[in-house]
């Protein structure tokens, strides 16, 4: 089946302990992403990678790490998390032609 | 800046009716993708539909349909024949020529027994 994996789902942590989310897909796509969701504020880019070895700040990358060693792998990396950081975490992955986004079912981040 | 505007933050309909959901985007470009995506509570990311600006025929897909104004640059939902289950958050979405995604901020809608 064609899909995102993302992991975990849900992630309490405490303030500057450093938190790894996963992201595999198994489609191939070199295009890969991670967004943030936050009431009222819809979905905001944190980081995209358009290839291996090759990622971009989005909208909001403060605070966020990624790397791109392999293509179907893309983490999302926060090295000192905190309280402003909880949110809910999507990953997806985009082919050619305009055919939109997979997702990943999401991770609940929670930062005290 | 590429802009998405969803101006209904919520909504309410009876089970059976027919809505409407609004989105307008900002863009000069010419060729690009539109979508709407559908999140329940699940919280899971669906596509809905998916329209090409360079195709004048608007998208259908079982009871959602897309009244795509490229001029207006509008794209609004309309979904038939309303069901519980498409109780969810909607989001409008616009692909560009960079490969980015940009989102509106959403629509809540409830679909009332």
């Amino acid at each position: 089946e064609a899909q995102v994996t993302q992991n975990p789902r849900y992630l309490i942590t405490v303030t500057g302990k450093k938190l790894t989310v996963t992201c595999s897909q198994n489609m191939n796509h070199e295009y890969m992403s991670w967004y943030r969701q936050d009431p009222g504020l819809g979905l905001r880019q944190i980081y995209y990678s358009m290839n291996v070895e090759v990622t971009d700040k989005g909208d909001v990358p403060e605070g966020y790490k990624v790397s791109r060693k392999e293509k179907r792998n893309f983490p999302l990396i926060l090295e000192s998390p905190s309280p402003n950081q909880t949110s809910l975490y999507f990953c997806a992955s985009m082919g050619q032609g305009g055919v939109g986004y997979t997702f990943g079912s999401g991770t609940r981040l929670t930062v005290v | 800046a590429q802009t998405v505007t969803q101006s209904q933050p919520e909504m309410s309909v009876q089970e059976a009716e027919t809505v409407t959901l609004s989105c307008t985007y900002d863009t000069s470009e010419n060729n690009y993708y539109l979508f709407w995506y559908k999140q329940p509570p699940s919280r899971q990311m669906i596509l809905v539909i998916r329209q090409e600006a360079y195709k004048q025929q608007n998208a259908t897909e079982n009871r959602f349909s897309v009244n795509f104004q490229k001029a207006a640059k509008s794209f609004s939902l309309k979904i038939s024949d309303s069901q519980l289950g498409d109780t969810a958050m909607y989001f409008c979405a616009f692909l560009n020529r960079d490969d980015k995604i940009i989102f509106g901020k959403g629509t809540r809608l409830h679909i009332l027994p």
